[in-house]
């Protein structure tokens, strides 16, 4: 089946830090890739995807690097700031002829700090 | 456009009850999918909805059940509650696939 593995939470990190959130996919099929972002309070936003291998996608300042080779999908960004602290989920998607859901991971609680 | 509403946001329960959530996609979406949100299990597909079909159900008891109407409205419903039912209730709509899903802000069910 398929299944998502992010680093457990939660992460804390000072105003302009470097973030890293790792995610590794196992999937039947070829997946596309995504992180969504939680707000406090708020359903998910889709922060950035990506569909094929060495797709990147970026947004906000985030990037994520879709890696068939090691089947991971890290988000990154190079300088946080407190607007960031949120949930963070990494997910996958493999569209049959059927219908289309997204596999989630657990998520990632990242709160930044001044 | 307005994006994807949820009602209500807020539900208080008993266990034994039944309860029906209601989810009005963004317009010209005709898929709309359910998701249940835990401290525990993370976020679980429940089932997938389009042009009043239901397309793909997850694993979840017969007592989750849901419909899509022809205007792509659509509602979940669970019945005799339990206090593990007790969750963020989460809908998406979808223009096509593959584009990507819309979310609402979620219906917070609380059974006591």
């Amino acid at each position: 089946g398929n299944s998502v593995t992010q680093m457990e939470g939660p992460v804390t990190l000072s105003e302009e830090a470097f973030l890293t959130i790792n995610c590794t996919y196992t999937a039947t099929g070829y997946p596309s890739l995504f992180w969504y972002v939680q707000y406090p309070g708020e359903g998910l936003q889709l922060l950035l995807k990506a569909t094929k291998a060495d797709d990147k996608g970026s947004n906000k300042g985030f990037e994520a690097t879709y890696r068939k080779e090691t089947t991971s999908f890290h988000l990154e960004k190079g300088s946080v700031q407190v607007s960031d602290s949120a949930v963070y989920f990494c997910a996958l998607s493999v569209t049959g002829a059927g219908s289309y859901q997204l596999t989630f991971g657990k998520g990632t609680k990242l709160s930044v700090i001044p | 456009k307005a994006g994807v509403t949820q009602t209500p946001r807020y539900l208080i329960k008993t266990r034994g009850q039944q309860v029906t959530l209601s989810c009005s996609p963004i317009s010209g979406h005709r898929s709309v999918s359910w998701y249940q949100q835990t401290p525990g299990q993370g976020l679980q597909f429940l089932f997938e909805y389009f042009s009043e079909t239901q397309r793909n159900k997850g694993n979840f008891p017969g007592r989750f059940s849901g419909r899509q109407f022809s205007n792509s409205r659509s509602e979940m419903n669970v019945s005799t509650l339990e206090l593990g039912d007790s969750a963020l209730y989460l809908c998406a709509s979808m223009a096509e696939r593959g584009s990507p899903l819309h979310f609402g802000n979620g219906t917070r069910l609380t059974v006591t």
